[in-house]
């Protein structure tokens, strides 16, 4: 069973609107961590965010914001005013205290910001 | 502060072949792990070195093997290449704070390799 979806394969939004990420994750642990990452056409995954299942606080980073959700256990992740530099594939991924550090990656969403 | 490293960046084989990738962490980091890209899929995790062993292992045939060296370093090695096997392979640090686990895992640019 997949542990991490992201049902959303595409999506494109005109330069300045907003735009949300969703991403449902699976997990019988109590403790465990939420991850967003950004991977650019050069293939390198740039780590956005952290969240630990303890912590159910909303974050806001600039543009950025995480919403995360233990009760339809979701962490979507919201950009406001996209620009084209946002353009890339996103993941996320969870990590779970009963298997250490590996990583359950999603399928990405791969977001186009139209000028 | 150096991020992660990986070489050679592409890389063409044959199958049957074997291929070695490289892999520097971040500096201050002591755990690497590896994960095979295919195209339009999500990274899936291949294994974790800490200490020079392997500590985790995903759903990967023996043909993956790995090493991690006493300055952190890590080789990805697979036997008899596969067509399958092409993909993004990509190399994450972390630092094992403590003895905890899931610090955060960054990650380096990726060999791509393509077997023929």
């Amino acid at each position: 069973a997949q542990k991490v979806t992201q049902a959303q394969t595409e999506i494109s939004v005109v330069e300045k609107e907003d735009v949300t990420l969703d991403c449902v994750y699976e997990t019988r642990d109590t403790t465990y961590y939420l991850f967003w990452y950004k991977q650019p056409p050069s293939g390198e995954l740039v780590f956005l965010i952290r969240r630990n299942s303890f912590d159910e606080q909303n974050e806001i980073s600039g543009r950025y914001s995480w919403n995360f959700q233990k009760s339809t256990s979701s962490f979507n992740f919201t950009i406001t005013a996209s620009q084209v530099v946002d353009s890339a594939v996103y993941f996320c991924a969870l990590s779970e205290a009963s298997t250490g550090n590996q990583f359950y990656f999603g399928t990405g969403t791969s977001l186009t910001v139209i000028p | 502060d150096a991020g992660v490293t990986q070489s050679p960046t592409h890389l063409i084989k044959t199958r049957g072949q074997q291929v070695t990738l490289r892999c520097s962490p971040k500096s201050g980091h002591d755990t690497v792990s590896w994960y095979q890209q295919a195209l339009g899929q999500g990274p899936q995790f291949i294994f974790q070195y800490y200490e020079e062993e392997e500590r985790q292992r995903g759903n990967f045939p023996d043909r993956f093997s790995g090493h991690q060296f006493p300055n952190y370093s890590s080789e990805l090695n697979v036997n008899a290449l596969l067509l399958g096997d092409s993909a993004l392979y990509l190399c994450a640090s972390s630092l094992e704070a403590s003895g905890r686990a899931y610090e955060t895992q960054y990650f380096g640019p990726g060999t791509r390799l393509l077997v023929l």
